[in-house]
């Protein structure tokens, strides 16, 4: 069975810093996709970023980046330029490929506080 | 587009009762998947469904149910509600196929 684990608990960071969440997963398969969802107070889970397995180069949006190291099942979120907005559970998910759409596994979460 | 809908936003229900939770999904998707959250177990999937069929099943006992109507919308249901059934229920849409899960804002469920 897949698995995703998030040793950081909870994580702080300054506004206007850099903070970087880590995230490790475990499986057999060599086709799959990574994500890394937010969620606010609201709770409602916000996509931020996705890798596919098979891409070498790491995924960016805006602000937010990751590195992806599939040989060492790792993958972790960078995020820049912190802002009060980005406070929020972020949690790393692991989505097997295939035709047909593969349940999420998620990790335990890490929530992030942002200090202004 | 309007995003994924579920209602109702909160719930509180007592031992012993039964309760239906219901999820649109973005017009298109027919792919609809539901997800408990916990503090202690945090987020685990219950069971998939695409046009009208259930696709995956999660690791949850059977008084956990669903259905999806022809209109892709979904429902949830869980008979004799237990006190470690208090969760956020999570509800996700997406294409068949896609990479990526769009969440509604969840359901808050408290057993009392």
């Amino acid at each position: 069975a897949q698995t995703v684990t998030q040793s950081q608990p909870e994580m702080s960071v300054q506004e206007a810093e850099t903070v970087t969440l880590s995230c490790t997963y475990d499986t057999s398969e060599s086709d799959y996709y990574l994500f890394w969802y937010k969620q606010p107070p609201s709770r409602q889970m916000i996509l931020v970023i996705r890798q596919e397995a098979y891409k070498q180069q790491n995924a960016t949006e805006n602000r937010f980046s990751v590195n992806f190291q599939k040989a060492a099942k790792s993958f972790s979120l960078k995020i820049s330029d912190s802002q009060l907005g980005d406070a929020a559970m972020y949690f790393c998910a692991y989505r097997r490929a295939g035709i047909r759409n593969t349940p999420l596994v998620f990790g335990k979460g890490t929530r992030l506080s942002v200090i202004a | 587009k309007a995003g994924v809908t579920q209602t109702p936003r909160y719930l509180i229900k007592t031992r012993g009762q039964q309760v239906t939770l219901s999820c649109s999904p973005i017009s298109g998707h027919r792919s609809v998947s539901w997800y408990q959250q916990t503090p202690g177990q945090g987020l685990q999937f219950l069971f998939e469904y695409f046009s009208e069929t259930q696709r995956n099943k999660g690791n949850f006992p059977g008084r956990f149910s669903g259905r999806q109507f022809s209109n892709s919308r979904s429902e949830m249901n869980v008979s004799t509600l237990e006190l470690g059934d208090s969760a956020l229920y999570l509800c996700a849409s997406s294409s068949d196929g896609a990479t990526e899960a769009f969440f509604g804002q969840g359901t808050r469920l408290t057993v009392v």
